[in-house]
């Protein structure tokens, strides 16, 4: 089974902080993606990974920076947060070429005060 | 513009009452059609992947079907635990690794 794994279920940071969260996949997928999810607006794509060292822009990329050193770790990066970017964020893992599945993670709650 | 559309919003059935969750897609070119499921505070998890018109999977009491406007999700006498949120996406022909979510149907299935 494809396990993806975020380092923290719940979060609480304040205003100005840099914040990181950390996601890790045991299934050797090459694509990584890093989604926010907020009522209302549903799924939406912040950025995503295709290959060590590589990231491209989603639909929301503004206010976060990705990292992805090593193939299975990605991590999310919130230079400096703001309440607005309280929300769950996910992490998800595709295998690439075969299909476009994505597993997805347990998911973080973030809330910043 | 890729678009994904579910419905309804929120669907409640007694335990035990069939129905169905409508997805609805626009896209210039279809790789795959997914069906998600997520409980609330929890990541979704996996159900189906569909490719083709045609297709068809099932798992326990779900059962999803793919045309070449819509996928369907028939849920055959559910119980409580079949509550949750359902979510559809699509892989269009463009963006192989990108997937473009609906919003959801969340089903509340009353004992």
């Amino acid at each position: 089974d494809v396990k993806v794994t975020q380092s923290s279920r719940y979060l609480v940071k304040r205003t100005g902080e840099k914040v990181f969260l950390e996601c890790v996949q045991d299934m050797d997928h090459e694509n990584m993606f890093w989604y926010r999810q907020d009522p209302g607006l549903g799924l939406r794509l912040i950025y995503f990974s295709y290959d060590v060292k590589m990231k491209e822009k989603g639909d929301i990329p503004e206010g976060y920076s990705v990292s992805r050193e090593k193939k299975e770790r990605f991590s999310l990066i919130l230079e400096s947060a703001s309440t607005n970017q309280t929300s769950m964020y996910l992490c998800a893992s595709s295998l690439a070429g075969v299909t476009d599945t994505q597993y997805f993670g347990p998911g973080t709650r973030l809330t910043v005060l | 513009e890729d678009q994904v559309t579910q419905s309804p919003e929120a669907l409640r059935l007694q335990e035990g009452e069939s129905s169905s969750l409508n997805c609805s897609y626009t896209v210039s070119g279809l790789r795959g059609l997914f069906w998600y499921r997520q409980d609330p505070g929890k990541g979704p998890e996996f159900l189906f992947t569909l490719y083709s018109a045609g297709e068809e999977k099932e798992k326990e009491r779900l059962k999803a079907t793919l045309t070449k406007k819509e996928s369907f999700l028939h849920i055959t006498a559910p119980k409580p635990e079949d509550s949750a949120t359902y979510l559809c996406a699509v892989s269009p022909s463009g963006s192989a690794r990108q997937l473009t979510f609906g919003s959801g149907t969340q089903l509340t299935v009353l004992p």
